[in-house]
């Protein structure tokens, strides 16, 4: 079945140092949504993108779109104990019926 | 965006009962969804919750269990039915344009014992 696959699973940074998630999908997707789940919280939408070869920052963070719209990424830059938490890609089907499927996030903790 | 009050915020219940969560938006949504969330897991999609008409349940989850209403475009309740302790999770409502740029309520904890 169409599947989201998200590495690492988990991933534990001193402050300061980089971070990055990967996503991939088992099918071509329309785009890919990242959200950031803080610990006993819901998640929140962090950003949309939906062009091949896409990359957005917001400040620290950088979302990468690939080429073929089958991966992504997210890279922190600088991590800071404010970063901690689990970060969810989903992506829609480039098909019909655009269902979204979620990875299964990324647990960041970032020691101080 | 939206802002998504939903309650209970937690609840404590007893196998065989029912308990019904609310969804309240402040404005008025296309599309409303309910998702469940176990412990450390991913989001997994119960039900899309339609205005006037019975709501569309993902494989795995039927009406029975899960009986949705959505009595106009800014409210919602999902239900869970004769709860046993797989029952126990996080429960989820969202909001949305189809399923894209997603807010959620705060989440309802609940606990079956």
């Amino acid at each position: 079945g169409q599947q989201v696959m998200q590495i690492p699973q988990y991933q534990h940074v001193q402050e300061g140092e980089d971070f990055t998630t990967y996503c991939n999908s088992s099918t071509t997707l329309s785009n890919i949504q990242w959200y950031k789940q803080r610990p006993g919280g819901h998640p929140v939408f962090l950003i949309q993108l939906v062009k091949s070869g896409e990359v957005k920052k917001q400040k620290r963070l950088t979302f990468q779109f690939g080429e073929a719209k089958k991966n992504s990424s997210l890279h922190i830059t600088a991590t800071q104990t404010t970063d901690v938490g689990t970060y969810f890609c989903a992506g829609n089907n480039a098909g019909n019926n655009r269902k979204l499927i979620w990875g299964l996030g990324t647990s960041l903790a970032v020691n101080p | 965006s939206a802002v998504i009050s939903q309650k209970p915020s937690r609840d404590i219940c007893q196998r065989g009962t029912s308990l019904t969560i609310q969804c309240q938006v402040d404005s008025q949504v296309t599309m409303m969804f309910w998702y469940r969330q176990q412990p450390g897991q991913s989001l997994t999609l119960i039900a899309t919750a339609n205005q006037g008409s019975e709501a569309t349940y993902e494989s795995g989850f039927v009406i029975d269990k899960f009986p949705i209403s959505r009595p106009n475009l800014t409210f919602s309740t999902l239900t869970v039915s004769n709860m046993s302790p797989e029952d126990s999770s996080i429960y989820l409502c969202s909001v949305g344009h189809r399923e894209e740029k997603l807010f959620f309520g705060s989440g309802t904890q609940l606990s079956v014992l």
